[in-house]
């Protein structure tokens, strides 16, 4: 079973921020908080990774709570080409993902 | 840097043959972990090499088997192939075993159908 809950799917218009909620009541100390994106027929594509509080990279922002049940990952004016499948991955070092369905990102013109 | 390379992208075969993918890691990277992604179930996890030893194995069955090279390059192997076998296969390397916060990259799959 995926460790994660998060959205099946979304909507969004051009130009908006998006922000996608996953779920982790039972995070480990040693898990970190992972985020793929994935385009149809590609391999899943590293988009930002935390522990704990914020991580801001050129493409998204990470928020994590003080508990660390939960994070949230902001995509910043998004586009066309920002529709894509988005996994929320909680996992150690040593220990391989386990999926789950992940978030269908729409964005409409 | 080059990424992780899976050859080949496409493939057809048909029931009951078998068939051998191949994944190249980035250089450096030591492990090599094998996913196979069907719209019904997902992307599932199905083994881990490092150092050329299995690590980490799903709940694949036999059928499924794979290596991995003093070089780190790896194979997965599927033999008498069934319908259910058509999937996507990603493989994703990494320079420990399984994740690392340095980096786990996957390669861009192979498109295996069987008909």
């Amino acid at each position: 079973l995926a460790k994660t809950t998060q959205p099946i799917s979304m909507d969004s218009y051009e130009g908006q921020e998006v922000n996608i909620t996953c779920s982790h009541n039972n995070i480990a100390t040693n898990d970190y908080i992972t985020w793929y994106q994935q385009f149809p027929s590609q391999g899943p594509r590293f988009i930002i990774q935390g522990y704990k509080t914020k991580v801001t990279n050129e493409v998204a922002s990470l928020f994590i709570p003080a508990d660390r049940k939960s994070s949230t990952l902001s995509l910043p004016r998004v586009s066309l080409s920002d529709t894509a499948v988005y996994y929320c991955l909680v996992v150690a070092p040593g220990q391989n993902f386990v999926f789950g369905p992940g978030t269908r990102l729409s964005v409409l013109p | 840097k080059a990424g992780v390379t899976q050859t080949p992208r496409y493939l057809i075969k048909t029931r009951g043959q078998q068939v051998t993918l191949s994944c190249s890691p980035i250089s450096g990277h030591r492990s090599v972990s094998w996913y196979q992604q069907t719209p019904g179930q997902g992307l599932q996890f199905l083994f881990e090499y490092f150092s050329e030893t299995q690590r980490n194995k799903g709940n694949f069955p036999g059928r499924f088997s794979g290596r991995q090279f003093s070089n780190s390059r790896s194979e997965m192997n599927v033999s008498t192939l069934e319908l259910g076998d058509s999937a996507l296969y990603l493989c994703a390397s990494s320079l420990r075993t399984g994740w690392t916060n340095y980096g786990y990259t996957f390669g861009s799959g192979t498109r295996l159908t069987v008909v």
